[in-house]
């Protein structure tokens, strides 16, 4: 079982809609938990980062949140942009050199 | 003045071929790593490689081989190919010992037939 599960698998929206990707993640010892945005046919691009003492963190129209004690995060999504189509994948790091990595949320926004 | 560049970016192949895929880093990072996407879009780290030492091995198969001849430098060698090993393949970097900063590259697809 992936120790990072995210939902939903895949998600459509209008663009300018808001929409809100959710990650789950059972790694233990926690240290830091990131989300990437891949675009198709390139590698992943950091968007957020956050400790364990971190509640939100937003970077331009993206907001990531974290529950360390329930062990949830998740990405919030304002005003969507077509640009924003890509996979949006949840990483966390237990502080060592590895990294679990969720199966990501493909996000398709339309016109 | 990528920072993480890897080639080739496409790689078609038969089975039984052996070939090799480079990484280079110019962001002065200590640790270098290969992951491979596979079809269901799961990243799997493959090797670690921290100031030329291998620190993470979790590839069953030894026709799998990295070599790092300095930090900067990366290569996946795979012997053998197999119609398994189709897949997209990212060299990625990071401060020494530090999940921090990760650095992705952009990514090789290697198509077995």
């Amino acid at each position: 079982k992936n120790q990072v599960e995210q939902s939903p698998q895949s998600l459509i929206i209008l663009e300018g809609k808001n929409c809100t990707l959710q990650c789950n993640y059972t790694v233990s010892p926690f240290s830091n938990l990131r989300w990437y945005k891949q675009d198709t046919g390139r590698g992943p691009v950091s968007l957020t980062i956050m400790t364990f003492s971190e509640n939100t963190k937003s970077n331009g129209r993206y907001t990531a949140t974290l529950d360390a004690d329930t062990k949830q995060s998740s990405l919030h999504i304002t005003a969507s942009q077509l640009s924003d189509s890509a996979s949006y994948i949840c990483v966390v790091s237990d502080g060592g050199n590895d990294m679990r990595f969720g199966a990501g949320t493909r996000l398709t926004v339309k016109p | 003045d990528t920072a993480v560049s890897q080639t080739p970016k496409y790689l078609v192949t038969q089975m039984g071929n052996d070939k090799s895929i480079k990484c280079e880093q110019n962001l002065g990072h200590d640790t270098m790593y290969w992951y491979k996407q596979d079809s269901k879009k799961f990243l799997k780290i493959m090797f670690s490689y921290n100031n030329k030492e291998l620190i993470i091995n979790e590839t069953g198969p030894n026709r799998f081989s990295p070599k790092s001849p300095d930090q900067a430098h990366l290569t996946l060698h795979i012997k053998s190919l197999e119609l398994g090993d189709s897949a997209v393949y990212f060299c990625a970097s990071s401060p020494e010992g530090e999940s921090y900063g990760y650095t992705f590259g952009s990514g090789t697809r290697l198509t077995v037939v």
